[in-house]
């Protein structure tokens, strides 16, 4: 079963509104990814967490913050996001970074059905 | 630099016809991985095929097809009697295996749209 779950669906906030991006999955996974998408773009990767700790930040703004309280789950929080930030943030998992030695090979990510994020 | 070129951004077929989507890669890694990801409206990445650059056997999955060509750094997708539901946009990647954190290099991607 290869389901990452991802919750919610839609969400519209303000630039002063705190929220969190939620997403799971059970199959056992070990890495996990946050993906951010705008309108006919392809995805781009934000975070990469591995044995629950964050193993690749891709420069992306304090504004993001995330965290993995363990192995199944992953949260991103929002804080004082601007308009520009309005796109689909996807959520991934895979069998682990590269056996557990980070660099070396390429396990299959699955990907969640992503989270509609509105910035008003 | 690792890079993935997906030259069609847009494919319009009547139901029935065959359609194939190119991609075109880039890399200096000897040990490298190429997928197909396909999206249709509802948003989600369906993951469609893995490949390693050590293994040039074409692939077929149901109405599904893979052409890997090393010599032409291509890895071709193509659909047989497209149907309706195939409408999505699919993604072309490539991840190097030194690549830290399972890195994908995405292609832009190709909208495909089956009418029927």
């Amino acid at each position: 079963d290869t389901e990452v779950t991802q919750t919610p669906k839609h969400l519209v906030m303000g630039m002063t509104n705190k929220k969190s991006l939620k997403c799971e999955q059970h199959m056992g996974h070990r890495a996990m990814y946050w993906y951010k998408q705008k309108a006919k773009k392809p995805p781009e990767l934000m975070f990469v967490y591995s044995y629950e700790k964050l193993s690749i930040n891709e420069s992306v703004p304090s504004r993001f913050s995330p965290e993995c309280p363990n192995s199944s789950l992953l949260n991103l929080h929002l804080h004082a996001l601007q308009p520009e930030d309005s796109a689909l943030y996807l959520c991934a998992s895979s069998h682990e970074v590269s056996g557990g030695r980070p660099g070396l090979g390429t396990d299959t990510q699955y990907f969640g059905p992503g989270t509609r994020l509105t910035v008003l | 630099a690792q890079k993935v070129t997906q030259a069609q951004t847009e494919i319009s077929v009547v139901e029935k016809e065959d359609v194939t989507l190119d991609c075109v890669y880039e890399t200096r890694d000897t040990t490298y991985y190429l997928f197909w990801y396909k999206q249709p409206p509802s948003g989600e990445l369906v993951f469609l095929i893995r490949r390693n650059s050590f293994d040039e056997q074409n692939e077929i999955s149901g109405r599904y097809s893979w052409n890997f060509q090393k010599s032409t750094s291509s890895f071709n997708f193509t659909i047989t009697a497209s149907q309706v539901v195939d409408s999505a946009v699919y993604f072309c990647a490539l991840s190097e295996a030194r690549a830290a954190g399972n890195k994908l290099t995405f292609g832009g991607g190709t909208r495909v749209l089956v009418k029927p």
